[in-house]
């Protein structure tokens, strides 16, 4: 069975500083991989997804995630966090056997600290 | 467009009684996913609808839960019988039919069992 490990629960960097949150999942065929975001008291957006092609995807607010099939992982970057960026993030898989079944992370909690 | 709108955005209920939620999604969308999301907890799937297909309820914690979506379109989750760990944040997402597509999520219905 599929399933998303996200290692930290929550994670604290200093304004400016390189965010790093990480995603590692486990599938025995390609995966698709997403990243949520949910801002306090509202619902959840998409940051970024990976289905084929570039490995090294681009989302929204300056983040990025790199797909890396040898490692399982779909780590969540950032090179300066900003204030805003205070969020819970959460990984998401789904691949053809699931079908439309996604499978979440328990979410990473990252404070900004000024 | 209008997103994914959830009904009520709050409520209030005391033990023993039970609440309907309601889930409109986006038009057009045949999936529709319910999730749950305690405090300090990660998403937890509860039920899954795709077009006219049996729905996927193998994420129902227990037969005092169950769901419906009238003409593809529209979901009401019930519970029966509200405790209070029933109480959590309930999510509903919609996205397009198939493989590697967003989930679009609702605001969510913030439950209370008193």
């Amino acid at each position: 069975a599929q399933s998303v490990t996200q290692l930290g629960s929550h994670v604290s960097v200093s304004e400016g500083a390189l965010v790093l949150l990480r995603c590692n999942y486990s599938s025995s065929v390609p995966p698709y991989l997403f990243w949520y975001v949910q801002y306090p008291n509202q619902g959840l957006q998409l940051l970024l997804k990976y289905t084929t092609g570039a490995t090294l995807v681009k989302g929204i607010n300056g983040f990025e995630a790199e797909f890396k099939k040898s490692e399982t992982s779909f780590h969540l970057t950032k090179p300066s966090a900003h204030m805003s960026d205070a969020a819970e993030y959460f990984c998401a898989v789904s691949d053809i056997r699931s079908g439309n079944q996604f499978y979440f992370g328990t979410g990473t909690s990252l404070t900004v600290i000024p | 467009g209008a997103g994914v709108s959830q009904s009520p955005s709050n409520k209030v209920t005391e033990k023993g009684k039970d609440v309907e939620l309601r889930c409109d999604p986006i038009s057009g969308h045949t999936a529709l996913y319910w999730y749950r999301q305690s405090l300090g907890q990660g998403l937890e799937f509860l039920i899954y609808f795709q077009g006219n297909s049996a729905p996927d309820k193998s994420g129902l914690p227990s037969d005092r839960f169950s769901a419906e979506r009238t003409g593809g379109s529209v979901s009401t989750l019930t519970i029966q019988r509200t405790q209070q760990e029933d109480s959590a944040v309930y999510l509903c997402a919609s996205s397009f039919s198939g493989i590697g597509y967003t989930q679009y999520f609702g605001p969510g219905t913030r439950l209370t069992v008193l």
